[in-house]
């Protein structure tokens, strides 16, 4: 089955330590993108990738760092210079081929930094 | 900063009732509009793409409208039912995959 994989579902880290979230995507899309929702807001976005090797720094992307070697691949590197980065953090694709095209999600990352 | 505002932030409705939604986004450099549908603990889910002003478009009881010159688009859910209840999400694409979300709308439906 195609679809977008995000692992894990929780993580736990301390403060201060980098830790990076996968996500994967088996649907032959082009774009790829990070957002992060906080209790009570919307989807924000992070980062987002048209093509390998190209990424788009989105309006909160301070203290993210994102990587686009694989068409299939864009992890999402959380730093110690992300101020808040407790959040719960969602990955979509899309298909590049023009604009009537939907994204489709992975089903998120809960990050607690303790 | 874009910014995609919805309204209202939450809903509650009696099972049978109609409601709407509405999204606002800037009328300039418009490219796409989506709505999505995200229920507790599933991913988002499209329901409808739009790209041209004036578009309706209907999957079963709820349809959308589009209006890009003034820069709103509306949902309508006819004869709610509990499993409408969810979050509803616009995104507004102003280039072909700069894609921005709005806060949602929670809406519940009591049966």
């Amino acid at each position: 089955d195609g679809g977008i994989t995000q692992s894990p579902k929780y993580l736990f880290r301390k403060e201060g330590q980098n830790v990076t979230l996968s996500c994967e995507q088996n649907l032959n899309h082009d774009a790829m993108y990070w957002y992060r929702q906080d209790p009570g807001q919307g989807l924000r976005l992070i980062y987002y990738s048209q093509i390998v090797n190209d990424f788009q720094k989105g309006d909160i992307a301070e203290g993210y760092s994102v990587s686009r070697e694989k068409k299939e691949s864009f992890p999402l590197t959380v730093t110690s210079a992300q101020k808040n980065p407790t959040a719960f953090y969602l990955c979509a694709s899309r298909r590049d081929r023009g604009s009537a095209t939907e994204a489709f999600f992975g089903q998120g990352t809960r990050l607690t930094v303790v | 900063i874009l910014n995609v505002e919805q309204s209202p932030q939450s809903l509650h409705v009696q099972e049978g009732d109609s409601t709407n939604f509405t999204c606002s986004f800037p009328s300039s450099n418009f490219y796409a509009l989506h709505w999505y549908r995200w229920e507790t603990a599933k991913s988002p889910e499209a329901l409808f793409v739009m790209t041209l002003n004036g578009d309706e478009k209907k999957k079963g009881r709820i349809s959308a409208t589009l209006n890009t010159k003034e820069g709103y688009s509306y949902l309508y859910i006819k004869g709610s039912q509990p499993e409408d209840s969810a979050t509803y999400l616009c995104a507004f694409l102003y280039n072909n995959n700069d894609m921005r979300f709005g806060a949602g709308t929670r809406l519940t439906v009591k049966p």
